[in-house]
């Protein structure tokens, strides 16, 4: 099956200091989507791309699916946004539809 | 995007019993789908819910120890059965797919999490 990666598996910054997390992925994909767990286990959808860069806020996020990567910035970062963050990906074909293979997180922690 | 609830949020179970956990959309969805995540580790799929069929299980799940329902587009169950400590874990289903929106469209959002520990 595909093989999900992320790095760097722990971060510790100080407020207002800006990251970038990388997810490496093996195989061509249909969906890709960046997710922040936060302490009472909700997954908080952040970013919906399978290909291309997009913004919210604070955070933006680029895929390049032709080199089967995605980057998660985060950009003058809170104590809020402390955390695990996940990338999932959906294989491309039809028996792995809606099937999500996570990697295995990078946990951030923001301190004041 | 859809509201999703779970049912129970946390339990505290004893070895050898079993748990139902409901999973509730306020609107209907085309795919719903059972997560596992163990302590410290990341998410790893279950099943695929289907409505009025038998679930699609992955590698390593099977019916026995983990029945699902889904018996419409908006609710499903996940049964953790003749449980044990190993099956401590949060659960959670997720959505894709609002009935009648785009078809290439496959964001998919999370319930909440079931927190189970199993003494």
């Amino acid at each position: 099956g595909i093989q999900v990666e992320q790095s760097p598996p722990d971060l510790i910054l100080q407020e207002g200091a800006n990251s970038t997390l990388r997810c490496n992925f093996s195989d061509s994909v249909n969906n890709l989507q960046w997710f922040h767990q936060n302490p009472w286990g909700q997954l908080i959808n952040l970013f919906y791309i399978p290909s291309g860069t997009k913004q919210n806020g604070r955070l933006s996020a680029t895929t390049v699916a032709t080199e089967r990567y995605s980057l998660l910035y985060i950009s003058s970062s809170q104590t809020t946004d402390s955390g695990v963050y996940f990338c999932a990906v959906e294989t491309a074909g039809g028996t792995s539809y809606g099937k999500l293979t996570f990697g295995q997180g990078t946990i951030l922690t923001v301190h004041p | 995007s859809a509201v999703i609830s779970q049912k129970p949020s946390r339990d505290i179970c004893q070895r050898g019993t079993s748990l139902t956990i409901q999973c509730q959309v306020d609107s209907q969805v085309t795919m719903m789908f059972w997560y596992r995540q163990q302590p410290g580790q990341s998410l790893t799929l279950i099943a695929t819910a289907n409505q009025g069929s038998e679930a699609t299980y992955e590698s390593g799940f099977v019916i026995d120890k983990f029945p699902i329902s889904r018996p419409n587009l908006t609710f499903s169950t996940l049964t953790v059965s003749n449980m044990s400590p190993e099956d401590s874990s949060i659960y959670l289903c997720s959505v894709e797919g609002l009935a009648g929106g785009p078809s290439a469209y496959n964001e998919q959002f999370f319930g909440p999490g079931t927190r189970l520990t199993v003494l």
